[in-house]
């Protein structure tokens, strides 16, 4: 199975700060990697797909890059309603294995 | 607009059986394919598997082969999971979801079931 494994765990932040969240797989997974929101005891939903890719609807601050094998999110400047878990996932090969996700707080 | 809606919570003795159904609405239904993934108490996302409702193929998680079934009825537009032989870290959140358009390079889930919190405790 290919590892995904997100830095940081958890995260403290403040409204109106940059944020970038970032994922490695363990080998190589193209441009296969999504990235997702949850929040508490909610779905989770989609932010990015293809590693760079906006999903529709989706705020401009997101934005997701790759660099080999590893993926960056990041929030350009961080709202109120963005503080939840974001998990990365590959759908590069089954079983798609998603990260451990990535708690991003309020400081 | 695309809606999935799953059944209610369950909760079920070590051993035994749950089957969870997910009723699609606001789309084409055999065009798209189905995931389902879990979600432990606290913990992380885990893929399960995934289904066409076009031909029935299906694909499962290894760690799930042999106590784990997708199925979809095409006339209810409705899919659905069984798991068997439950045990208590079976108990999780299970989720139903969508997936892209199969033909599109691009493979992720764009639109997601509520959860259906399934407790196994004896």
């Amino acid at each position: 199975d290919i590892q995904m494994t997100q830095s940081p765990s958890s995260l403290s932040a403040s409204v109106g700060d940059r944020v970038t969240i970032t994922c490695r797989a363990s080998q190589s997974i193209s441009s296969s990697l999504n990235w997702y929101q949850q929040k508490l005891r909610t779905a989770p939903k989609v932010l990015i797909y293809g590693a760079s890719r906006l999903q529709s609807g989706v705020p401009s601050r997101f934005s997701g890059s790759r660099s080999g094998t590893d993926f960056t999110l990041t929030i350009s400047s961080l709202q109120p309603e963005d503080f939840a878990t974001y998990y990365c996932q590959q759908s590069y090969t089954t079983p798609y294995t998603f990260g451990q996700g990535t708690k991003l707080e309020i400081k | 607009q695309v809606q999935l809606v799953q059944s209610g919570a369950e909760v079920k003795k070590p051993g035994a059986s749950v089957k969870v159904s997910c009723k699609a609405s606001g789309y084409s239904f055999i065009d798209y394919d189905f995931t389902w993934v879990r979600q432990a108490p606290g913990q992380g996302l885990e893929w399960m598997g995934w289904i066409s409702p076009y031909n029935g193929y299906t694909n499962y998680a290894p760690k799930l082969q042999g106590r784990f079934t997708m199925t979809t009825d095409t006339s209810t537009s409705t899919a659905y999971m069984e798991l068997t032989g439950l045990r208590s870290d079976d108990t999780a959140i299970y989720y139903c979801a969508k997936n892209t358009n199969p033909n599109s390079p691009f493979r992720y889930f764009d639109n997601w079931g509520q959860g259906t919190l399934v407790t196994v405790s004896s």
